[in-house]
């Protein structure tokens, strides 16, 4: 496809349940990016991949969260045990080279 | 660690005016962007500028690199309401394309 898919749009959890979070990146795009924005406006990236390799992972808190890239699937990122402070817009990006990324639509994931 | 630092943060404006938004970045970047994000909306490309003194124009929005300076302008001519968003700049980090974001400037333009 042409753009960046994201599912859901909106995510509700209760503080300590599971959220997973897909990504389809646009057709013959090899890298992703995961990005949170908290607050509105602070964007934190999270982790990327090349292909189905993880690329630059810097940014991922390693106890709760984990992503995947499989071949022929979505991506997917995955929050164990969510907190209040979980609750962002998670944004997917994908690229054909790292320098041009184009953003999905993102996923609001809400924590109560 | 790359930081990047926008200034303002919140901008009200007449339509009709003219504006500068500034970037400011603390280590070498091969490449910066700027972004525009509607509320509730992803980010939509408006500019990349790859080398020093790069110039580029969009309608009403004109963006410039100066890398010495380690500073980058978004300069709004004759503000229209249409451009009420909000505008960040981002810098990729090392080689791994991976952006570090402004804190973005929330644009009002008000008639």
């Amino acid at each position: 496809g042409e753009e960046v898919a994201q599912t859901p749009k909106h995510l509700v959890r209760g503080e300590g349940q599971k959220a997973k979070l897909y990504c389809a990146p646009i057709k013959g795009h090899s890298y992703v990016f995961w990005y949170q924005q908290v607050l509105k406006n602070e964007f934190k990236f999270l982790i990327s991949f090349q292909n189905e390799n993880v690329f630059d992972e810097t940014g991922m808190p390693k106890e709760r969260f984990s992503a995947k890239c499989l071949p022929n699937s979505p991506c997917s990122l995955e929050i164990q045990a969510t907190k209040l402070e979980d609750s962002a817009v998670y944004f997917c990006a994908s690229s054909p080279t790292r320098w041009e990324q184009y953003f999905g639509p993102g996923t609001r994931l809400t924590v109560t | 660690e790359l930081k990047v630092e926008q200034n303002p943060l919140f901008l009200s404006m007449q339509e009709g005016k003219n504006y500068t938004i500034y970037c400011n970045y603390s280590t070498t970047s091969d490449r910066l962007y700027w972004y525009r994000q509607d509320p509730g909306k992803s980010l939509e490309s408006l500019f990349v500028l790859l080398s020093n003194g790069a110039v580029k124009q969009e309608g009403r929005l004109m963006a410039s690199l100066d890398t010495k300076a380690r500073l980058s302008t978004l300069h709004i001519t004759a503000a229209v309401h249409d451009l009420s968003a909000t505008y960040f700049c981002a810098v990729i980090y090392n080689q791994g394309g991976k952006l570090i974001f402004g804190q973005g400037t929330e644009l009002s333009v008000k008639p």
